[in-house]
């Protein structure tokens, strides 16, 4: 059972609003992510980090921040939302892994953030 | 440049059925692979992981392969349900790498009709 959990589910926002969005974790997991999903598309890594302090920019460029400030939290800020920030955000958390230990990553429910 | 490649956007397989998805990688460090079922509004949930030191791994209903040198792995789905009807991603990682993160590929559309 993941322990992974993401918040709000639905946002509707105007342009020029700053957001936060919510991921925490009760699982102790070193590694978090937010993955960019727009529909019938990839998942796109925007943000990861690797620990408390450490946040590295992913695959896609993006023009939120994030900070890991505690282990369980990790959270996603625009300054000023536009319309092409509109799409699904996903949070999610994996071991360290390394040997055969399972790294799979456990998901949230995701945030489904609309700019108008 | 795509490391994880799902060429196929959908596949529709009559219940009863086996269902094959397919997977390519281009990243030779990649050493853990994972396939991960979503639907609509959710989030991926996780479905079977293998390692590279393996060539098969089978859970239930669902076995998936690893051919290291085509850089290719496939989940098979036997037999096929209607609840299997969903969106299936296939990722990758070095796990040992300590700039390890996991890649997704852009997933296929898995429908199971009657």
């Amino acid at each position: 059972e993941a322990d992974i959990y993401q918040t709000p589910r639905y946002l509707v926002i105007g342009t020029g609003k700053k957001i936060t969005l919510e991921c925490s974790q009760t699982m102790g997991h070193d590694k978090m992510y937010w993955y960019q999903q727009d529909p019938g598309m990839e998942l796109h890594l925007i943000h990861y980090s690797y620990g408390v302090n450490s946040t590295e920019k992913g695959d896609l460029s993006s023009e939120s921040t994030v900070s890991r400030i505690r282990t369980e939290h990790f959270p996603l800020t625009l300054e000023s939302a536009r319309p092409s920030h509109t799409s699904q955000y996903l949070c999610a958390s994996s071991e360290w892994g390394g040997g055969e230990m399972n790294t799979e990553a456990f998901f949230g429910q995701g945030t489904r953030l609309t700019v108008v | 440049d795509q490391q994880v490649k799902q060429n196929s956007p959908s596949l529709s397989v009559q219940e009863g059925r086996i269902s094959i998805l397919n997977c390519d990688y281009t990243n030779s460090m990649f050493d853990y692979f994972l396939w991960y079922k979503k639907y609509p509004a959710e989030g991926p949930t996780f479905l079977i992981s293998i390692s590279s030191i393996k060539d098969k791994n089978e859970d239930g209903r669902f076995t998936v392969f690893l051919n290291k040198s085509a850089k290719h792995l496939s989940l098979h789905i036997v037999p096929s349900q209607p609840g299997d009807s969903a969106v299936y991603f296939c990722a990758a990682s070095a796990r040992d790498s300590s700039a390890s993160k996991i890649i997704f590929g852009s997933g296929t559309r898995l429908s199971i009709r009657p």
